[in-house]
């Protein structure tokens, strides 16, 4: 069974840093692009990054580029977020997602979603 | 970046009927492979999104038949034939024609 278990979300101050985690388990892991997703409280989904299989290739959306970094540790099944100089705006559930195609092309949309983390940005 | 519009933001329907989602993109998602680029996912309340449809009309393994996609270029549609009380969500539409990703604003069907 696929499984993808988000974690280090929490309160964090405008300015702040934050590393999220997720723990993926039940596939080959590094056959896999990876991606992250947030939802703003009680609003859409908004695409963030993506990871290559060997984390060669990345990718970021503009709202967070220069200040998330994407990266993986195959050995560990893991994927990380690392978030700094937060804003507002950041404030959401962080999901993480695995890419459908398992052949190291990314196909770019998401077949396995894990619960996700909250990521609160407040003073 | 591809804007990608769903209509209606929500909608009320009967259980047994018919429930239509329309989604529009503002350049097309058709590839010269001749395929459309272009997924669907159902978001219930305190979950994650669920991967409905992808290609525009290939349903996901395990999801029901009653689900459908369908439309081509910058006009796609997501029916559920037969509304059913486990269909009431959230549904979205996302383009991976290129980067950055971007999915609509969802559409939430209730049942009258």
């Amino acid at each position: 069974e696929v499984k993808l278990v988000e974690s280090g979300g929490g309160l964090v101050q405008p300015g702040g840093s934050l590393r999220l985690s997720c723990a993926a388990s039940g596939f080959n892991f590094s056959s896999y692009a990876m991606h992250w997703v947030r939802q703003a409280p009680g609003k859409g989904l908004e695409y963030v990054s993506t990871i290559g299989t060997n984390g060669g290739y990345t990718y970021y959306v503009n709202s967070v580029k220069g200040r998330f970094t994407i990266s993986r540790d195959n050995s560990k099944n893991t994927l990380y977020l690392q978030m700094g100089y937060l804003k507002p705006e950041d404030m959401a559930v962080y999901y993480c997602a695995r890419d459908f195609s398992s052949n190291g092309v990314p196909e770019y949309y998401f077949h396995y979603w894990g619960q996700g983390t909250l990521v609160t940005v407040s003073s | 970046d591809i804007v990608m519009t769903q209509s209606p933001d929500s909608l009320a329907v009967s259980l047994g009927e018919r429930a239509t989602i329309n989604c529009k993109s503002s350049q097309s998602l058709l590839y010269s492979s001749k395929k459309n680029y272009l997924a669907w996912y159902q978001q219930k309340p305190g979950q994650p999104p669920k991967l409905l449809i992808y290609w525009a009309s290939t349903r996901e393994s395990g999801v029901p038949d009653r689900f459908s996609g369908s439309g081509s270029g910058t006009d796609f549609t997501l029916t559920i034939s037969s509304l059913q009380a486990e269909d009431v969500a959230v549904y979205y539409c996302q383009h991976y024609y290129s980067v950055p990703l971007t999915f609509g604003g969802g559409t939430k069907v209730e049942i009258k």
